[in-house]
C-alpha cells in the first residue's frame, strides 16, 4: 500500500551468519535509506543511497554493508551478525520535500 | 553531524487536555523538521512537518512551532485523544529537492487516559 516493503519481517539467525535484508521500492525514488531502531536510541541512520551504485554511510554503518543494484532494490547485509545488531530495521525513502515513506519494518534476532 | 534532543521521553496526559513535545538541534544549517508517529508494532508515519522559514504550522489538533534563533522546535496535540497515544519522533535535516537525511530525536511515549 505504501509503495515500499521489506523482507523478511522476522528473522532470527545465529550470531556469525551473514544476513540479507531486502528492501523493494515502486515509487522509482532515488533516495533511500537504511534505519535501525532501538529503545532509548530512536532511528539511528545505517546506510543510504542517493542512486544506482550510488551509497554512503550513516552514523552507526559498522558491520554493515549495502547495494543497489537497481532503482527499486536497496539491501542490508550484516556480514557476520552479532548479538548488538539485534533490532528492528526500517528501510525508507524519500520523495520531492523531504517526506518519508518508511516500510514495515524487520525484526531481527541474534542467538 | 547533527544532533537532536528530544523532551520528555514519556508524557501521559487526561484525554482533552494539551500535549506538547520539545525538539533542540545542533546544526543551524538544518532546514526541515518532520515529525513522526509510531503505533506499537506499525511504521513511522508522517504527521506534520515545518520548513526553516516558516515559523509555525497548523493542521486540525496538531500543531509545530520552530524558533531558528535558539535551535528549537515543538509539537502540540490539542485535544488529545486515547488514539493519539503513541511514541513520537521529531527530526531534522539540511535537505533539498528529494535529498533529506534525517537524524531523529529518541522519541517520546505519549499516553492519553481515558
Amino acid at each position: 500500500d505504501a509503495g515500499i516493503t521489506q523482507s523478511p519481517r522476522h528473522k532470527v539467525t545465529e550470531t556469525g551468519t551473514p544476513v540479507t535484508l531486502r528492501c523493494h521500492q515502486t515509487e522509482n525514488h532515488r533516495y533511500m535509506y537504511w534505519y535501525r531502531q532501538d529503545p532509548g536510541h530512536g532511528l539511528r541512520l545505517i546506510h543510504y543511497s542517493y542512486g544506482v551504485k550510488d551509497t554512503d554511510k550513516g552514523e552507526v554503518s559498522d558491520g554493515y554493508s549495502v547495494s543497489r543494484s537497481k532503482t527499486e532494490d536497496f539491501l542490508l547485509t550484516l556480514e557476520s551478525a552479532t548479538s548488538s545488531q539485534t533490532s528492528v530495521y526500517f528501510c525508507a525513502i524519500s520523495g520531492r520535500g523531504g517526506s518519508y515513506t518508511f516500510g514495515s519494518g524487520t525484526r531481527l534476532t541474534v542467538v | 553531524g547533527e544532533n537532536v534532543e528530544q523532551h520528555p521521553s514519556t508524557l501521559s496526559v487526561q484525554e482533552g487536555d494539551s500535549a506538547v513535545i520539545k525538539c533542540t538541534y545542533s546544526d543551524s544549517a538544518s532546514n526541515y523538521f518532520p515529525w513522526y508517529k509510531q503505533e506499537l508494532g506499525k511504521r513511522p508515519q508522517l504527521i506534520i512537518d515545518i520548513r526553516s522559514n516558516v515559523g509555525e504550522k497548523k493542521d486540525q489538533r496538531i500543531a509545530v512551532t520552530l524558533n531558528k534563533t535558539a535551535k528549537h522546535f515543538s509539537l502540540h496535540i490539542t485535544e488529545t485523544q486515547p488514539e493519539d497515544s503513541a511514541v513520537y519522533f521529531c527530526a531534522a535535516s539540511i535537505g533539498g529537492g528529494s535529498n533529506y537525511k534525517l537524524t531523529f530525536g529518541k522519541g517520546t511515549l505519549l499516553t492519553v487516559n481515558p
